[in-house]
């Protein structure tokens, strides 16, 4: 089956580096994004990557290693509007987006 | 800044009604997709489309239906709707190529009572 994993909840406080992890198991591979969703929201796109290596966008890095099958999102620079869940999501070999269940960030001042 | 939208926001409905919950995008997006997600939990794919007359089912699609008769509608009927069909409703819409990010509508919150 097809199966991605995240952190359920981390806590991090204002300021700081977090970095939330991803790992995950399909039937084939065409590149992996990641979503913020704030409570009550629907999600909005913060990265794609398909080939290996880090992908940096302000203060919101991606990196991905396609022979691992893991990726990470990295937040520099915690602001307290940080706080929402991370989704971790893989396009499928018939390029079907598989989603994992997110990461809920908890941002203390 | 994305055009896609949703109605109802918020529906509190009895069993056994039928409900047809909207979503319209105005970017002319091919793709469309509709999810339902549990709060904290993954989004499931009900169902999506690849343009119009194109229709597929996902993975909780059996008791539901759509239709893609324009390229800007993707209408999700429930024909009898229960208690467990009670969670939150996203319609999504990309341009198709490969690495396109979805756009998502604000989601239809639904309470089957």
């Amino acid at each position: 089956g097809q199966n991605i994993d995240q952190p359920t909840e981390m806590t991090a406080t204002e300021g700081a580096i977090v970095q939330i992890n991803c790992t995950y198991q399909t039937s084939g591979f065409n590149g992996l994004f990641w979503y913020q969703q704030h409570a009550g929201e629907a999600p909005t796109f913060l990265s794609y990557n398909v080939l290996d290596g880090l992908e940096e966008k302000g203060r919101f890095s991606s990196f991905l290693s396609r022979s691992k099958g893991y990726s990470y999102l990295l937040l520099k620079e915690l602001q307290m509007k940080d706080s929402a869940s991370y989704l971790c999501a893989v396009l499928d070999s018939n390029y079907q987006l598989i989603w994992g269940a997110g990461t809920k960030l908890i941002i203390k001042p | 800044e994305a055009d896609i939208y949703q109605t109802p926001r918020y529906l509190v409905i009895g069993t056994g009604k039928k409900i047809t919950l909207e979503c319209s995008q105005t970017m002319g997006h091919d793709k469309m997709y509709w999810y339902q997600q549990d709060p904290g939990m993954e989004l499931h794919l009900i169902h999506y489309s690849y343009g119009v007359n194109s229709t597929e089912k996902g993975d909780l699609s059996s008791e539901s239906t759509v239709s893609r008769i324009r390229t800007e509608h993707f209408p999700l009927t429930l024909e009898s709707a229960r208690p467990s069909h009670t969670s939150q409703y996203l319609c999504a819409s990309s341009e198709g190529g490969e690495s396109t990010e979805a756009f998502f509508g604000q989601g239809t919150r639904l309470t089957v009572v």
